[in-house]
């Protein structure tokens, strides 16, 4: 079946580190490819997106490209703020086949930033 | 606007109670759901209602009753819970359009069986 595999956290970094968060797939099909932000006692918020293969979401200084031929969708970040600790989910979602509601979500990687 | 509001934010129940979830959103999206998502564990779907039928049931137990009264809300009625039921319950929804299958998830209810 689908899945969505995320690097284990959690992740520690000091302030203006450059973040990367591996997150790979299997799915069939050409699914929809997101990252959600969690922030502690808050619900998931839509960091970004990518609906076919090569597309870049990019949100807040986050970037992500859908890469088909290696089934990835890294989150990359120049420059880490303290605000953005948080846990970060990636998923996908099937583009076809009724399956409204089917996102898949990976682990969740907890990102920790320093001062 | 991409706000899904959920009611109550907290909510504390012991077992015999019967209490509600409530969520609303004014988005015009067909679809909305219900997720549990536990301590350090990503988001479960619970149910999925599409054009305001029940479309999905991950076999989640009888206890939790959703209903979905019009297009716009969305509600979780409980019954007779158990301590392990403790959790964030999570309100999402969609526009299940073709280029926009991002679901937007509201604020949550944290709820305690007691």
């Amino acid at each position: 079946g689908d899945s969505v595999t995320q690097m284990e956290g959690p992740v520690t970094l000091s302030e203006e580190a450059f973040l990367t968060i591996n997150c790979t797939y299997t799915a069939t099909g050409y699914p929809s490819l997101f990252w959600y932000v969690q922030y502690p006692g808050e619900g998931l918020q839509l960091l970004l997106k990518a609906t076919k293969a090569d597309d870049k979401g990019s949100n807040k200084g986050f970037e992500a490209t859908y890469r088909k031929e290696t089934t990835s969708f890294h989150l990359e970040k120049g420059s880490v703020q303290v605000s953005d600790s948080a846990v970060y989910f990636c998923a996908l979602k099937r583009n076809y086949g009724g399956s409204q509601g089917n996102l898949i979500f990976g682990k969740g990687t907890k990102l920790s930033v320093k001062p | 606007d991409t706000e899904v509001t959920q009611t109550p934010k907290h909510l504390v129940m012991g077992m015999t109670n019967k209490k509600s979830l409530k969520c609303e959103q004014h988005m015009g999206h067909r679809a909305m759901y219900w997720y549990k998502q536990k301590a350090k564990k990503p988001p479960e779907l619970m149910f999925v209602y599409s054009y305001e039928k029940l479309s999905i049931n991950e076999s989640v137990p009888s206890r939790f009753s959703p209903e979905c009264p019009n297009s716009s809300l969305l509600n979780l009625h409980l019954h007779a819970l158990q301590p392990e039921d403790s959790a964030l319950y999570l309100c999402a929804s969609s526009q299940e359009a073709q280029g926009y299958p991002e679901a937007f998830f509201g604020q949550g209810t944290r709820l305690t069986v007691v």
